[in-house]
């Protein structure tokens, strides 16, 4: 699975938007997008996921690049209850074995009042 | 059935004695996959199930470490003679198989292990 870069820390206010980038140049064909949270004390919470459209659901947005090397989740109105790491991973379905997540150090987000 | 449940929540024990974890995934999720965290850092897998047969180990598993999860229901993991480096968050997720692009994984709150 392809690697992917992230920064360690973000702050954002709330009620405003919050945009965490993903770096993911190695990224193949069939790779997926997935965005996956962690709030303290808790295990990971899946978010949202795409191979190359932008997606929406009810908890979030995914801007995947054209060139799909890049891609940003954002949190339109983000809550105090959004404080939380957030992970980018890149996972292709198809590898048979077990398609497991590989985690890397994520983005810890910190809204603030 | 509300989610993946794990038990205990936090276990102290002291260096070299046994302990055992347990994982209730959701019902219809066929896959059960444990992971583990140190602090700072994110999970990292050590092994999943589908149904009972254990068809992927990581490198971090070593010979103290077993999985095991009977008739494909709930697993278990036990870590004999138990070290300081054991100490961190064990982490179970289930999934569908056919479900797994849509739904992703779903994690449990994950047992904390403390090793003194």
């Amino acid at each position: 699975d392809a690697k992917t870069t992230q920064p360690p820390s973000m702050d954002c206010a709330e009620g405003r938007a919050a945009n965490l980038p993903c770096n993911h140049s190695t990224i193949s064909g069939n790779e997926y997008v997935y965005w996956y949270r962690q709030i303290h004390s808790q295990g990971p919470q899946y978010i949202i996921h795409g191979l190359k459209n932008n997606e929406t659901n009810e908890m979030a947005s995914l801007i995947i690049t054209e060139d799909r090397k890049s891609s940003t989740l954002i949190l339109p109105h983000a809550t105090l209850r959004d404080t939380a790491v957030y992970y980018c991973i890149v996972r292709g379905l198809n590898t048979g074995t077990a398609s497991k997540l590989t985690f890397g150090t994520g983005t810890r987000l910190q809204v603030t009042l | 059935d509300t989610g993946v449940s794990q038990d205990p929540r936090h276990k102290i024990t002291k260096r070299g004695q046994n302990v055992t974890f347990r994982c209730d995934p959701i019902s219809e999720h066929n896959r059960l996959y444990w992971y583990r965290q140190t602090l700072g850092q994110g999970p990292e897998f050590l092994t999943y199930f589908q149904n009972e047969a254990q068809l992927e180990k990581s490198r971090l598993l070593s010979d103290r470490f077993s999985a095991e999860r009977p008739k494909g229901s709930f697993s278990t993991l036990e870590i004999q003679r138990t070290e300081q480096g054991d100490s961190a968050m064990y982490l179970c997720a289930s999934s569908e198989t056919y479900r797994t692009a849509n739904y992703g994984y779903t994690f449990g709150s994950g047992t904390r292990l403390t090793v003194v």
